[in-house]
């Protein structure tokens, strides 16, 4: 079993940054590829990036890339998303899973933090 | 627009047989990438409900199946309960877009 719990939400105007954490619990968080998704508020889910194990392997969402960017730090069990130049189509909640990347299942996931956009 | 199309709303009377489906195309279920799919109630995290195709994840109940063939894949719940009333989300990879796809989630409602 596998705890995830992310952190950072809030809101922030357009144009801003805000950095989202994940740290995850129970099992070896190094050993996995870790994913961000979201979920716009009455809406569906999208996927948003992944990173490998190492930080090697990593993508993203065109409706993302260049503006956000996934890390992780495995020595504090802890994923990151650098999120820049935000726009008010970025207001979601946004979960953490863990899984194995590209076609993989997502697993475990955990219970989202809401991001506002917002004037 | 999403990539992978399901309908948005399903129902059954508690008991009979529900079937959810999802249609891609030669990019994504076509070219061989596995479906998966989520169960997500309102106010929570999705959740596995079936992986690669027809698996179902310990905890999940013997009632829901998953099945996938050519650009398709089903999902079916074998007597529904009140307690499946949520949202259900198909997922996949496509290699066109060289992204994670979803459908646009299907809610299910128990009469």
């Amino acid at each position: 079993q596998m705890q995830l719990v992310e952190s950072g939400g809030g809101l922030v105007k357009p144009g801003g940054s805000l950095r989202l954490s994940c740290v995850g619990s129970g099992v070896n968080f190094g050993d996995y590829y870790m994913t961000w998704f979201r979920q716009p508020p009455g809406k569906g889910l999208e996927w948003v990036s992944y990173i490998n194990s190492r930080g090697r392997n990593i993508n993203y969402a065109d409706s993302v890339r260049g503006r956000f960017t996934i890390s992780r730090d495995n020595a504090k069990n802890s994923l990151y998303l650098q999120m820049d130049s935000l726009r008010v189509e970025d207001t979601a909640t946004y979960y953490c899973a863990r899984d194995g990347g590209g076609n993989s299942e997502s697993d475990f996931w955990g219970q989202g933090t809401l991001v506002i956009v917002s004037s | 627009q999403s990539v992978l199309t399901q309908p948005p709303s399903v129902s059954g009377a508690p008991g009979q047989t529900v079937t959810i489906s999802c249609t891609g195309s030669s990019s994504n279920l076509g070219a061989g990438y596995d479906v998966h799919w989520y169960q997500q109630v309102p106010g929570a995290a999705p959740r596995l409900l079936i992986s690669t195709n027809t698996n179902r994840p310990s905890g999940v109940p013997g009632r829901f199946s998953g099945s996938k063939s050519g650009t398709s894949a089903s999902l079916v719940v074998t007597g529904v309960q009140a307690e499946d009333e949520a949202d259900y989300y198909c997922q996949s990879y496509d290699s066109g877009l060289t992204a994670v796809v979803f459908g646009g989630g299907t809610k299910l409602t128990v009469l």
